[in-house]
């Protein structure tokens, strides 16, 4: 049964790097797309971005310039960099598999605020 | 970017009741659609892809629909456990996009 699991600071002060990692357990992280998603009340579900186990990245439009994603598939492991941040990036941030998703970590909740 | 329009926003239902909800693309989709669950404080729980295939352990009492723009999630002889939140998501082109969600109340 694959789980995914986020982690990292749940405080980020403002004009800072946000920084997760999602480890993967369950089964091997080849041949899926690995994304990462976030939720806010006011914005509902947003793709922050995905990559493949390759390392090849596509970022949401509206966040690039600020996202870097990784992967590290001998670890299980993919990671997150959000810089820049701001109260607007306070939110739930998930990691999941797959483009049609199929499974999702439990989310870790980060604010932003000084 | 794909806009994704649920309708209804919220839903009232009664226990044993059969339940609609549709979720509907700006553009076509073919059948590239993904519905989730979601609960209070959980993360979403996937039920379905590719527009009618459900998840593994996923019961059949959840049934989808639809291609094109047009889709719908349904779920019958509703349980407790099946008030929740529902999202639609396509994944047709990038960037993914969700649709608003649709809570369904008792």
């Amino acid at each position: 049964q694959v789980q995914l699991q986020e982690s990292g600071p749940g405080l980020v002060r403002p004009s800072e790097t946000l920084s997760l990692t999602c480890t993967v357990s369950g089964d091997s992280m080849n041949n899926y797309y690995w994304n990462w998603i976030r939720q806010s009340p006011g914005k509902g579900l947003e793709l922050i971005g995905r990559i493949y186990d390759s390392g090849s990245t596509k970022y949401n439009p509206s966040l690039e310039g600020r996202v870097t994603m990784s992967v590290d598939a001998s670890k299980n492991e993919l990671s997150l960099n959000l810089s820049s941040v701001t109260a607007a990036d306070t939110a739930v941030y998930y990691c999941a598999r797959g483009n049609g998703i199929s499974h999702w970590g439990q989310g870790t909740l980060v604010t932003v605020s000084s | 970017d794909i806009q994704m329009t649920q309708s209804p926003s919220s839903l009232s239902a009664s226990v044993g009741d059969r339940v609609t909800i549709t979720c509907r693309a700006s553009q076509g989709i073919s059948n590239y659609l993904a519905w989730f669950q979601q609960k209070p404080g959980k993360a979403p729980k996937s039920l379905i892809y590719l527009a009618s295939i459900l998840q593994i352990g996923v019961p059949s009492k959840f049934s989808g629909s639809g291609s094109g723009t047009d889709f719908t999630l349904t779920i019958s002889s509703l349980q407790p456990e099946d008030f929740a939140t529902y999202y639609c998501q396509q994944y047709n082109s990038f960037p993914i996009t969700f649709g608003q969600g649709t809570r369904l109340d008792i």
